[in-house]
């Protein structure tokens, strides 16, 4: 089956220093890789979209000077949380999609980083 | 636009009773549904999904969802409840073609009771 990873599974930083979250396909090639976000006790909010070798299209609300996404090949792409503050404290999860057939796709999830910024 | 709505924060159940978590969805066209499990500090377990064909879909543990088109909901259901159900539940949907992401519920407490 498709299998997605991420790496660190957790990371405690201070505040002001970045972090970087790597996400990858592991027996697949995903043109696009979703970035979410989970508060304590809610849900997965959306906050970017990735294509291989293009910039990223963020959602609303969300900073992209501050969580810089970088989608290099089809098998990775890195979050990276800069200068990064106890509000940024989160469960980052990414998504890897591919191609199921003539125009469908599938979605599929990675294990999640726990960040936690002192 | 596509949303979820998951209008239970908790369900209680007892062991051993059935259990329903409620889900209804919006979104242009046909939908694609799925139900997700996720356990404290544990990223999302797929559990099922609707795409087409018959409305009562059979996923893992035990669980379904019947799908309703006319009430747009796709509530989750288990005869039989364990206590290691207890878990986090999420519905999320996207239209038939996936060029969006999924777009999750707000999620719903299970906690089954011994």
């Amino acid at each position: 089956g498709a299998v997605v990873s991420q790496h660190p599974s957790w990371v405690i930083c201070k505040s002001g220093t970045s972090v970087k979250i790597e996400c990858r396909s592991l027996d697949f090639q995903a043109t696009t890789m979703f970035w979410y976000r989970q508060f304590p006790k809610q849900s997965l909010m959306l906050m970017a979209t990735s294509n291989e070798g293009s910039k990223a299209t963020y959602e609303q609300g969300v900073e992209k000077d501050k969580f810089l996404i970088n989608h290099a090949s089809l098998t990775l792409s890195t979050l990276t949380v800069t200068s990064a503050h106890p509000e940024d404290s989160s469960f980052y999860i990414c998504s890897a999609r591919v191609i199921a057939g003539v125009g469908r796709y599938e979605q599929y999830f990675g294990p999640g980083t726990r960040l936690t910024v002192t | 636009a596509q949303s979820v709505a998951q209008p239970e924060d908790q369900v209680n159940v007892a062991e051993g009773n059935p259990l329903t978590v409620k889900c209804t969805y919006s979104v242009s066209g046909n939908p694609y549904l799925f139900w997700y499990v996720q356990y404290p500090n544990r990223g999302l377990q797929f559990l099922l999904k609707y795409i087409t064909g018959d409305n009562l879909v059979k996923g893992s543990y035990g669980f379904e969802a019947e799908f309703n088109k006319s009430q747009t909901s796709f509530h989750l259901k288990k005869p039989s409840a364990l206590v290691s159900d207890s878990a986090l539940y999420f519905c999320a949907v996207r239209d038939r073609a996936g060029r969006r992401a999924l777009t999750f519920g707000s999620g719903t407490r299970l906690q089954v009771q011994p």
